[in-house]
């Protein structure tokens, strides 16, 4: 059993459009991140929230921790192909442990 | 380029064949760890290092051992490969544990055991 959902798992949209995928849990997580992973390479950190209800901006991207810190969305405005990759988010609970989302794969069609 | 650094990026072992991940950051970061990612699975933590002297399990230990050799370099060890270990193996290290700080990953080792 995973302890954080990410939905959609697979998400294939057009240059331009809009989408938000999340990432939920029945746990209460102290904080939490999101990763672009992109083949063959490691992911790479996009932002940390840490505050129940936070929403950090980067560029076209919107990141929002919720208000009970359990869940949390990323929205991408006018996706670009660029954007393509594997999305992860990964929450922290009280000790040194990560818990990594099984991750959505997004592909932005030119 | 500063970062994490693993090698071998590909091995295929047989079963019951030993081997080591290596891994170095040059970042002086405090704590080390290895993840495995399977389809359907992501990331698992195997075992962290908190601080240099220091190692703790994560969530599938079994069938590994680590060693932190200094602050800069964390190995991963597989005494007896097993098939169920075939994955791709990452590195990551953090100035510190703990939720506020990030972590940065190496490009990973993708490793077959046939």
């Amino acid at each position: 059993t995973q302890l954080l959902e990410q939905s959609p798992q697979f998400l294939s949209i057009q240059e331009g459009e809009n989408l938000t995928v999340y990432c939920n849990s029945s746990s209460v997580f102290s904080s939490l991140q999101w990763y672009r992973q992109e083949p063959g390479e490691g992911p790479v950190l996009l932002v940390t929230v840490v505050t129940g209800g936070e929403v950090k901006k980067l560029k076209r991207l919107t990141f929002q921790f919720g208000d009970a810190r359990k869940d949390s969305s990323l929205h991408i405005t006018a996706a670009q192909p660029g954007d393509t990759g594997l999305y992860l988010c990964a929450g922290a609970r009280t000790g040194n442990q990560f818990y990594f989302g099984t991750g959505t794969s997004l592909t932005v069609i030119p | 380029n500063a970062g994490v650094t693993q090698t071998p990026k590909f091995q295929v072992l047989k079963t019951g064949q030993s081997m080591t991940l290596q891994c170095a950051q040059d970042m002086n970061h405090n704590s080390m760890y290895w993840y495995r990612q399977d389809p359907g699975m992501g990331l698992r933590l195997i075992y962290y290092s908190a601080s240099e002297g220091t190692t703790d399990k994560g969530e599938v230990p079994n069938g590994y051992n680590v060693s932190r050799l200094n602050k800069r370099e964390f190995s991963l060890r597989l005494e007896s490969a097993a098939p169920s270990q075939t994955s791709v193996y990452f590195c990551a290290s953090s100035s510190r544990t703990g939720g506020d700080y990030g972590y940065t990953f190496g490009s990973g080792t993708r490793l077959t055991v046939v």
